[in-house]
């Protein structure tokens, strides 16, 4: 079946501007997670959903960023006047249930702050 | 606070010698452990856990919880097992993960 997907694959955006990602997750899969990845670090935690909900929101950086999933499927981050410090690789994950179920990753979006 | 180190951010070995790739832990509590691996030009995926307590392509993985570490190792390295290898830490719940830096293995011919 179909992975996890996420669009766009790049984007480059002048400072100041307002971006959406959006991730679509493995269908079925409760649990959908966002990371940010920096040049040579490991994924950081950004949000987690259950469902419709953001059952942990603690790593979402400042009031900047925002993310929804109005369906309990597909996931839209946000960034609200983006700084060049939030250029990084966003990777999207979705498991069965968000318990000790695997986590599937998507190819990330490569964003661009100029 | 770092969670989770990884020390190493390059390892080179020779094909069939063995490889220990190097993961240490901050976490009060009993935190979940993997290992992820992400391949040249592919996705990030899972490659064991601690939990399953399962051998995945010939690597392992040990808790040590006196000296919080979960090294990954294997005996004999193949090309093939060059990649990016990501030590990750879970909280109970599994609602929040944490990962290390990273290790780049190389194995040589």
């Amino acid at each position: 079946g179909a992975g996890v997907s996420q669009t766009p694959s790049n984007k480059v955006t002048e400072k100041g501007k307002y971006v959406e990602l959006r991730c679509d997750p493995i269908s079925g899969h409760t649990a959908l997670y966002w990371y940010r990845q920096s040049l040579g670090q490991g994924p950081e935690f950004l949000i987690y959903f259950q469902g419709t909900g953001a059952a942990d929101d603690s790593g979402l950086p400042n009031d900047r960023f925002f993310a929804v999933r109005p369906e309990g499927s597909v996931s839209t981050l946000k960034i609200q006047r983006t700084e060049r410090g939030d250029s990084a690789v966003y990777l999207c994950a979705s498991s069965l249930t968000g318990t000790i179920d695997t986590q599937y990753f998507g190819p990330g979006t490569r964003l661009t702050v100029l | 606070a770092q969670r989770v180190t990884q020390p190493e951010k390059l390892l080179s070995v020779f094909k069939g010698a063995p490889v220990e790739l190097k993961c240490n832990y901050s976490y009060s509590g009993s935190p979940e452990l993997f290992w992820y691996v992400q391949y040249s030009r592919q996705r990030l995926q899972l490659l064991l856990r601690h939990i399953s307590r399962e051998s995945i392509k010939g690597f392992t993985a040990d808790l040590n919880k006196g000296e919080t570490s979960f090294h990954l190792k294997k005996p004999f390295a193949q090309e093939e097992d060059s990649a990016m290898y990501y030590c990750a830490l879970s909280e109970a719940n599994f609602n929040k993960f944490y990962f290390g830096s990273g290790t780049k293995l190389n194995v040589k011919p």
